[in-house]
């Protein structure tokens, strides 16, 4: 299909613990892969993105690594605090024009 | 502010009616996107244009339908509103096609009593 797969749903740590979350896509053609977090209410913003010419990007405490072979691509999150609490989305390209979105991650961090 | 202007914010329409939803992308971009999110719900594609012209589709109701207009704003029609169409509905605008970055709307929550 051309959805993208997303996993965990949900996903609970404790403050300073790391947090993965998985993606899966479909279109082996597909060569951009953003991540998005969306807070209660808010509009999804962009956080990190990569392209498939790379294996990894990294920003601060945040990292996506790419598998192109395997079609995964993850986003790697170390040293949780509260306010990574929200809601994240993976997506990727379906032919030129369409992006599609997995169906989210809810992460909630306990102090 | 992300430079994508969506309007209204909020709307609150009965059943069986017709509301328009407007969009107005961030400068410069010529890719417009509309998702629908219901309640705790991931972001469903509905329909893509790029300057002016409809590329792509996705799951998007008969009853609902868009047009992007030559100074690239757009509008999202949705008629014979029923109380599964509440939801919040998302623009996003992108300078070209799916492999540049997106970037969202605050969106229009519409509520359909």
């Amino acid at each position: 299909g051309e959805n993208v797969e997303q996993h965990p749903s949900t996903l609970s740590v404790q403050e300073g613990d790391s947090a993965v979350i998985k993606c899966t896509y479909s279109d082996s053609a597909s060569n951009y892969f953003p991540w998005y977090k969306q807070e209660l209410g808010k509009r999804p913003q962009l956080i990190i993105d990569i392209r498939s010419n790379v294996g990894e990007k990294k920003d601060q405490r945040i990292a996506v690594t790419l598998n192109k072979t395997a079609k995964h691509f993850s986003l790697h999150i170390t040293e949780t605090q509260p306010e990574d609490s929200a809601v994240y989305f993976c997506a990727a390209p379906k032919g030129f024009q369409k992006l599609v979105f997995g169906t989210g991650t809810r992460l909630l961090v306990s102090p | 502010d992300s430079g994508v202007t969506q309007t209204p914010k909020h709307l609150i329409t009965a059943t069986g009616q017709r509301v328009t939803l407007r969009c107005s992308p961030r400068s410069g971009d010529l890719s417009v996107y509309w998702y629908q999110q219901s309640l705790d719900q991931g972001l469903q594609f509905l329909i893509q244009y790029y300057n002016g012209e409809e590329r792509a589709k996705g799951n998007i109701l008969e009853r609902f339908s868009a047009q992007q207009f030559p100074d690239l704003h757009s509008e999202l029609n949705l008629s014979s509103l029923e109380l599964g169409d509440s939801a919040l509905y998302f623009c996003a605008s992108s300078a070209g096609g799916s492999n540049t970055e997106a970037f969202f709307g605050q969106g229009t929550r519409l509520t359909v009593v």
